[in-house]
């Protein structure tokens, strides 16, 4: 089945610290990828659309400054976390739709990210 | 915007038994309804999906409805087993939020021995 990996799997850092999140899928290619973030006990909520060779299209609320977010390859999204706050702590999720197109293609995601800021 | 509801939100059953998710969906152009299992720690994992054209789906011992008249789609599991214990999460989307998953709040199934 299709297999989208995202590295790593935890970060802890210090406050003031940038932090690469890596989406990778490794058995399909991939024209739009996804970034989520989850709280405890919640669901997951979008932050943007990761799109090949464009500019990602972030949900309202996200600063685009701070979450940078690069799809250089059809099998590669990363999602940088600029001078990470102890707020920016979460759970990091990616995933991957299926094709290279819009459509109802499935998504699939990567084990997210826990990033601890300290 | 597309509003996903599900229900409930916490299920406890007994090995062996079957295990019901409810969602409810807003949005009459969503035509594309997946579900997804996420273990503690780790990201959602797609079980089952279904398009608008089709009423009902079946893989082994999970099975989707979906009645567009009424605008809302049901998980099923049968014969549960302590692995299916984890948050199921329903979602739809449509071309009229750029094919954009809209999720709904979760299901924390715990499945008893």
């Amino acid at each position: 089945g299709a297999v989208v990996s995202q590295h790593p799997s935890r970060v802890i850092c210090k406050s003031g610290t940038s932090v690469k999140i890596e989406c990778r899928s490794l058995d399909f290619q991939a024209t739009t990828m996804f970034w989520y973030r989850q709280f405890p006990k919640q669901s997951l909520m979008l932050m943007a659309t990761s799109n090949e060779g464009s500019k990602a299209t972030y949900e309202q609320g996200v600063e685009k400054d701070k979450f940078l977010i690069n799809h250089a390859s059809l099998t590669l999204s990363t999602l940088t976390v600029t001078s990470a706050h102890p707020e920016d702590s979460s759970f990091y999720i990616c995933s991957a739709r299926e094709g290279q197109g819009m459509g109802n293609q499935p998504q699939h995601f990567g084990d997210g990210t826990r990033l601890s800021i300290l | 915007g597309e509003n996903v509801e599900q229900h409930p939100s916490t299920l406890s059953v007994q090995e062996g038994d079957s295990a019901v998710i409810k969602c409810t969906y807003s949005d009459s152009a969503s035509n594309y309804f997946p579900w997804y299992k996420q273990e503690l720690g780790k990201g959602p994992q797609l079980i089952i999906d279904i398009r608008s054209n089709v009423g009902e789906k079946k893989d082994q011992r999970i099975a989707v409805t979906l009645n567009k008249t009424a605008k809302h789609f049901s998980l099923h599991i049968t014969e549960t087993q302590p692995e299916d214990s984890a948050v199921y999460f329903c979602a739809a989307s449509s071309v009229s939020n750029d094919y954009k998953l809209s999720f709904g709040a979760g299901t924390t199934v715990t499945v008893r021995a």
